[in-house]
């Protein structure tokens, strides 16, 4: 079954703590991976995504397809990090995507 | 900057009556994306088109859902009648289409409560 896990539902750190968001998958083939962010009043937008292998706003995401892993992480975390965020992945062919729960991340000062 | 707009924001209706949600992707976005999203769940995918051509409904409920793309733009997602588990966050988002696209811009969402 195609699906996206994310185990935590909130992960509480104290702002310049270092922050890993965890997000497992099962997909038979290749996908391609995402990081979507959703801050307060805002809209659902995308952080990054495995191929670009780019640091975004201080995070990084490494797809790891023997743990079929693509965990979230900063080394230092910001108050303006707080936000929900979704792990995805997008299908072969028909562009399919599946969100996982989302984690609630919150910066404490 | 060009964003995707849904209306209504804001929906309340009763059980057992219609409801429709407008979606208008990005000018030029070939694909346009209906999500559901539940309260503390992440959105699960309802209907994807490509143009006006549906690519993915597995997961639509058609029995009372239906969703069109007449022309290739704008879209309608209708629930008819609307059940008490309906109430959600109904999502639009669209992405350019092509085989090398990602990202998909997603609209402010439309809040349903049926009651």
């Amino acid at each position: 079954a195609q699906r996206v896990t994310q185990p935590e539902k909130l992960l509480s750190v104290f702002k310049g703590a270092p922050v890993e968001l965890k997000c497992n998958y099962s997909y038979s083939g290749s996908p391609e991976l995402f990081w979507y962010v959703q801050y307060s009043r805002q809209r659902l937008q995308l952080l990054l995504r495995h191929i670009s292998r780019e640091s975004i706003k201080g995070f990084t995401a490494d797809l790891n397809k023997g743990e079929t892993s693509f965990h979230l992480k900063k080394p230092f975390a910001q108050e303006e990090d707080s936000a929900m965020y979704y792990c995805a992945l997008r299908g072969s062919g028909t562009y399919k995507y599946i969100f996982g729960t989302g984690t609630r991340l919150k910066v404490l000062a | 900057e060009a964003e995707v707009a849904q209306s209504p924001r804001y929906k309340i209706t009763e059980k057992s009556q219609a409801v429709a949600f407008w979606c208008d992707p990005i000018s030029g976005h070939a694909t346009l994306y209906w999500y559901r999203q539940i309260l503390g769940q992440g959105p699960e995918l309802l209907v994807q088109f490509q143009d006006e051509s549906v690519v993915d409904d597995s997961q639509l409920p058609k029995d009372r859902f239906s969703a069109e793309r007449l022309k290739g733009v704008d879209s309608t997602l209708k629930i008819q009648p609307a059940e008490l588990g309906d109430s959600a966050m109904y999502l639009c988002a669209s992405s350019d289409g092509s085989s090398t696209s990602y990202e998909q811009y997603f609209g402010p969402g439309t809040r349903l409560t049926v009651t």
